[in-house]
């Protein structure tokens, strides 16, 4: 049964459009939300993250929205390069008292990005 | 980058055999974690750590074990391995720090590829 759930395995941007990847979850006891990129034979790595208290987060061309009542997040690009072909996966945390988990990440499956010239 | 590395990088393996991952961080962070990443599945956790000696099970930790005897190293070990344990094997670090929604983010080591023939 899975809480965290990237329902769009691939998705092909035109460079300098914008790339919006959706992520939804099913528990409302998580509390912190994370994106993180990875490339090919390499390992994942961070790339923006958002609190339950907060509905956007912005770092430069990436944004990161969350609607809590639908229980989705979205991360934009813009705009979107070919560097940022890569898959990216969706993570959340429970809150330090969900189960015993010591507040460990669930992860969706992630979508691919491909990003054309 | 965070000081994580994982050995081996690449290693082909027998079933039946047992098999040693090891994870060596040198940022002293607290905890520690084993996933695997599978197509169709993104990241699972396997077993993860939250000090010394004090280790816990994951999402799928059927046929692995693990153990932490020093900060720095997480060992994951399949005692005898399958041909479903053919995988990518990342290990993660996490520094909870001070306040709420700190140290939530998790950083990955550049992964072990695990054949099983």
């Amino acid at each position: 049964d899975q809480q965290v759930k990237q329902n769009s395995p691939s998705l092909s941007v035109q460079e300098g459009r914008i790339s919006i990847l959706n992520c939804d979850y099913t528990n409302s006891m998580f509390d912190y939300f994370l994106w993180y990129k990875k490339y090919p034979a390499e390992g994942p790595t961070f790339l923006i993250s958002i609190s339950s208290i907060k509905d956007k987060n912005e770092d430069g061309r990436f944004t990161v929205f969350l609607n809590k009542s639908a229980k989705h997040l979205s991360l934009h690009i813009v705009p979107s390069q070919p560097g940022d072909s890569a898959v990216y996966f969706c993570a959340a945390r429970g809150t330090m008292n969900y189960g015993g988990s010591q507040g460990n990440l669930i992860f969706g499956k992630g979508t691919k990005l491909s990003v054309k010239p | 980058d965070a000081g994580i590395t994982q050995s081996p990088r690449h290693k082909v393996t027998e079933t039946g055999t047992p098999v040693t991952l090891r994870c060596h961080q040198t940022e002293n962070h607290r905890y520690m974690y084993w996933y695997r990443q599978d197509p169709g599945h993104g990241l699972r956790l396997i077993h993860y750590s939250y000090g010394v000696k004090d280790t816990d099970k994951g999402e799928v930790s059927d046929g692995y074990s693990v153990s932490r005897s020093k900060t720095e190293d997480f060992l994951l070990t399949l005692e005898s391995a399958t041909s479903s344990q053919t995988s990518v094997y990342f290990c993660a670090i996490r520094n909870p720090g001070q306040g709420t929604f700190s140290g939530n983010t998790i950083y990955f080591g550049e992964g072990s590829w695990l054949t099983v023939v």
